[in-house]
């Protein structure tokens, strides 16, 4: 069974903090991991994705992987309100042709 | 640009009475997916397209169909719409397999009444 587990908040954060949000799965052999960020009523919308074990940092996003602990984490640093939104983990199994495995998110709230 | 367009954004059905909500892509992606999310929830993958490969999810309901008559286009079809259906029905592409990237449509809001 391939699953992908994630806190489901809500996470609140003081605007200019760090948000951290944490993902784990459950396939050591997993290969590739995306963030998506989805606000409410919207769709979900690619913020990031990471191969490699490691750090991997765009604007004031940071992905994390540590594949040998199967956990992905997304740190935000200096947060915004409008960061506030949901935010999901997905990986691929690399099993076959299988789609990507969403967990069911965390709510993040910013609060100024 | 180069997108994932749903039509319509909102579509109202009465219980009982089929509907279908449509998909196209200007990508030029291989595969598409339909995903049904409901509030406060994970999207929930009903079926994919790999090529012209149709692939449906174990729990997918009978209800729930698709076609995809060229790869633009997509289409979900709900036969016979439960009230237990409203929810937000999300297209997503793509480029080369189903392990790769998703790039999500604006989603459609169907509204069982």
């Amino acid at each position: 069974q391939k699953e992908v587990e994630q806190n489901s908040g809500p996470l609140s954060v003081p605007e200019g903090a760090i948000a951290s949000l944490n993902c784990t799965y459950s396939d050591r052999g997993s290969q590739s991991f995306f963030w998506y960020r989805q606000y409410s009523g919207k769709s979900p919308e690619l913020i990031m994705f990471i191969y490699s074990n490691g750090d991997k940092e765009d604007g004031r996003f940071t992905a994390q992987l540590n594949k040998a602990s199967q956990y992905v984490s997304l740190l935000i640093r200096d947060s915004q309100p409008s960061d506030s939104a949901t935010y999901l983990c997905a990986v691929n199994f690399n099993s076959g042709n299988t789609p990507l495995v969403f967990g069911k998110g965390t709510r993040l709230s910013v609060i100024a | 640009d180069a997108m994932v367009i749903q039509n319509p954004r909102y579509q109202v059905t009465q219980f009982g009475k089929p509907v279908t909500l449509s998909c196209s892509q200007t990508l030029n992606h291989n595969v598409m997916y339909w995903y049904q999310q409901k509030s406060s929830q994970a999207p929930k993958l009903l079926f994919h397209y790999y090529d012209k490969d149709f692939n449906n999810e174990a729990d997918t309901p009978d209800n729930f169909q698709s076609r995809r008559p060229n790869t633009s286009f997509c289409f979900l079809d709900i036969r016979s719409p439960g009230l237990g259906d409203a929810a937000m029905y999300l297209c997503a592409t793509s480029r080369d397999s189903p392990q790769e990237t998703q790039y999500f449509g604006p989603g459609t809001r169907l509204l069982v009444l």
